[in-house]
């Protein structure tokens, strides 16, 4: 069964710890993101790697930091840097850098405590 | 700042149409999306259009683009009680596949 992957559902953080986000795909998709979303907004893009051991920073990178060292696999660290890290992380694929259409995964909501 | 707006809130009568508006002001896209999010949930894609279309239709889904105006509408027929969620708008920006989003309409489907 075909799909993009994200664990945890939940996550709880304390001030100051760093945590990572996991995202897995068997779609063989080569582009992958990671979009944050907060009440009441539309996602923003955090990071993106258009193929694996590249990626490039997107609109609100500080405090974040990725790794593509697989294809299927792509990473979220969440930084005690990002001061503001309660909210809800999408990732997507692609299967291309040029093929427009993303499909997400189910998302983790991080709730920092 | 934003550059892909929709209005907030929808509420709509089961059986009846929905029509969610979306505009945006780069008209240099190729493609524009419409997702939904059901609560706690990822993005589902609902439909596309690409921006040399004015229509597309898929059963009960109604996509209009007005190039003109830059207006973007969803138009969901016979609305269900499933249908309530948050529908999002998305833009394709820059060649790395970037979306841009609206910040979510939420359906209310009552009886």
């Amino acid at each position: 069964d075909g799909g993009i992957t994200q664990s945890p559902k939940y996550l709880f953080r304390k001030e100051g710890q760093n945590v990572t986000l996991s995202c897995e795909q068997n779609l063989n998709h080569d582009a992958m993101y990671w979009y944050r979303q907060d009440p009441g907004q539309g996602l923003r893009l955090i990071y993106y790697s258009q193929i694996v051991n590249d990626f490039q920073k997107g609109d609100i990178a500080e405090g974040y930091s990725v790794s593509r060292e697989k294809k299927e696999s792509f990473p979220l660290t969440v930084t005690s840097a990002q001061k503001n890290p309660t909210a809800f992380y999408l990732c997507a694929s692609t299967l291309g850098p040029s093929t427009d259409t993303q499909y997400f995964g189910p998302g983790t909501r991080l709730t920092v405590l | 700042g934003e550059d892909v707006e929709q209005s907030l809130f929808l509420s709509v009568r089961e059986g009846d149409s929905s029509v969610i508006n979306c505009t945006y002001t780069d008209s240099s896209s190729t493609y524009l999306y419409w997702y939904k999010q059901e609560p706690g949930a990822g993005l589902q894609l609902l439909t596309y259009i690409f921006s040399n279309m004015d229509m597309k239709q898929d059963q009960r889904l109604t996509v209009l683009l007005n190039k003109k105006d830059k207006h973007l509408s969803l138009r969901i027929a016979d609305t269900q009680t499933g249908d309530s969620a948050i529908y999002f708008c998305a833009r394709i920006s820059g060649g790395y596949n970037k979306l841009i989003f609206g910040a979510g309409t939420r359906l209310a489907v009552h009886p």
